[in-house]
């Protein structure tokens, strides 16, 4: 099974409008996080955010916010106001045990490529 | 500025040759850093997980004596693809991550391979 799904391969925003990329995963540590990077076509992967199982609230860093629902084993992003330069590759990731455990690997989705539209 | 500087950006060889990418943490020690390997308009796959001092931790399905690793400082990585083949063409790349801080794994910018 894998153990991050993203099932939307891309997606059309208009500029200045919000935008949801899905992200589920499947785990059966208590303890875990999860990430969002974007990757433009330069290669480079730019960390966005970040969710710990065990944060009691939504992550935020800007225009970024996780939609986390952990019964439902999913943490869409959220994209508000969304920018030409967002156009990018994003993938959501997976770390499974807990943060400075002694690997910290990540897995990753197969990611969404995001087009903002003028 | 960039934390993990990876190096080149960029190599283009003939088939048989052998390449060593490297990876630097530029202001922390990492005992641990990480190899992806990312084929066109697919995601990130790990390749292995690379231990300052100690043997490299493979995934399934990568062949160890093809893809050396070796750590042998806290602020470097490197990987050398051996006798590498066109099929080995394909972009890697490097994360790290501060032992000493809550920071997510930091990735340098990527070695684009491309073997004629």
């Amino acid at each position: 099974a894998q153990k991050i799904t993203q099932t939307q391969p891309g997606m059309f925003v208009q500029e200045k409008e919000a935008v949801t990329l899905d992200c589920t995963y499947d785990t059966s540590d208590p303890s875990y996080g999860l990430f969002w990077y974007k990757q433009p076509s330069s290669g480079e992967m730019i960390f966005l955010i970040y969710q710990g199982s065990y944060d009691q609230q939504n992550a935020t860093e800007g225009r970024y916010s996780l939609n986390f629902q952990k019964a439902r084993k999913s943490a869409n992003l959220v994209i508000s106001a969304s920018q030409l330069g967002d156009s990018a590759m994003y993938f959501c990731a997976m770390r499974e045990g807990p943060r400075g455990g002694a690997t910290n690997k990540l897995i990753f989705g197969t990611g969404t490529l995001l087009a903002v539209q003028p | 500025g960039a934390v993990v500087s990876q190096h080149p950006s960029r190599v283009i060889c003939k088939s048989g040759t052998s390449v060593k990418i490297e990876c630097r943490s530029l202001d922390f020690q990492a005992t641990t850093m990480f190899w992806y390997r990312q084929f066109p308009k697919q995601s990130l796959m790990l390749m292995a997980t690379s231990n300052e001092g100690s043997k490299a931790t493979y995934e399934q399905g990568v062949e160890k004596d093809k893809f050396l690793i070796n750590h042998a400082s806290l602020t470097l990585s490197t990987l050398t693809v051996t006798s590498a083949h066109p099929e080995d063409s394909s972009f890697y790349i490097c994360s790290a991550r501060d032992v000493n801080s809550n920071q997510p794994q930091h990735f340098g910018d990527g070695t684009r391979l491309s073997i004629l």
